[in-house]
């Protein structure tokens, strides 16, 4: 089955600058890529989310990026605000999956 | 859009009682339903995937019989602890899929005393 290895478990950034998360997955099948935001207590928010026939996709700060051949994908944020303080999580799915694979998730903090 | 509501947003009870989480999708329909476990500091492992009208599908180590699942209608899902012992605390998050896209109810805390 699949499986979504997500990188690095934490990450601390000055606000104004960039983070970058990374996910590998397994399966070359795998066609939907979302990404989650949750808040502590708070459950996971769909920030974006890209589909295999793309490579790229931008939502203002927010930007993912997907390589087929490498079977990986990337979250990029920029301009980081301290709002932006959360945990990430990164996940696929297999075509005709219903049900996400999701990373270990990023715990992302945004220092002033 | 794509609003999921979940009663209760936390519970206490006591060991070996039985409690139900609801899960509602309050502006669309939803055939299909998920629900997972998370432990703090954990990600997210799927419980079931549920389908309107059927039989929920439980993943590999979660026992059916002390978690039941009832997907009644496309707005509403249920999920009930059965004889819940402290074990069982955790965060429980549903999530409901609108056009191939899961959406995340708010999660219920619970504390198994």
């Amino acid at each position: 089955g699949e499986n979504v290895e997500q990188h690095p478990s934490t990450l601390s950034v000055q606000e104004g600058d960039s983070a970058v998360i990374k996910c590998t997955y397994s399966d070359s099948a795998s066609n939907y890529f979302p990404w989650y935001k949750q808040e502590l207590g708070k459950g996971p928010q769909l920030i974006i989310d890209i589909r295999s026939n793309v490579g790229e996709k931008k939502d203002q700060r927010i930007a993912v990026t997907l390589n087929k051949t490498a079977k990986h994908f990337s979250l990029h944020i920029t301009e980081t605000q301290p709002e932006d303080s959360a945990v990430y999580f990164c996940a696929a799915r297999s075509q005709g999956a219903q049900k996400l694979v999701f990373g270990q998730g990023t715990r992302l903090t945004i220092n002033p | 859009g794509a609003v999921v509501s979940q009663h209760p947003s936390w519970v206490i009870c006591k060991s070996g009682t039985s409690v139900k989480i609801e899960c509602r999708s309050l502006d669309f329909q939803a055939t299909t339903m998920f629900w997972y476990r998370q432990f703090p500091k954990q990600s997210l492992m799927l419980m079931a995937t549920s389908n309107e009208g059927s039989k929920a599908t439980y993943e590999q180590g979660v026992e059916k019989d002390k978690f039941l699942i009832n997907h009644a209608s496309l707005t509403l899902s249920t999920l009930t602890v059965t004889s819940a012992h402290p074990e069982d605390s955790s965060f429980y998050i549903c999530s409901a899929d609108r056009t191939d896209t899961q959406y995340f109810g708010p999660g219920t805390r619970l504390t198994v005393l």
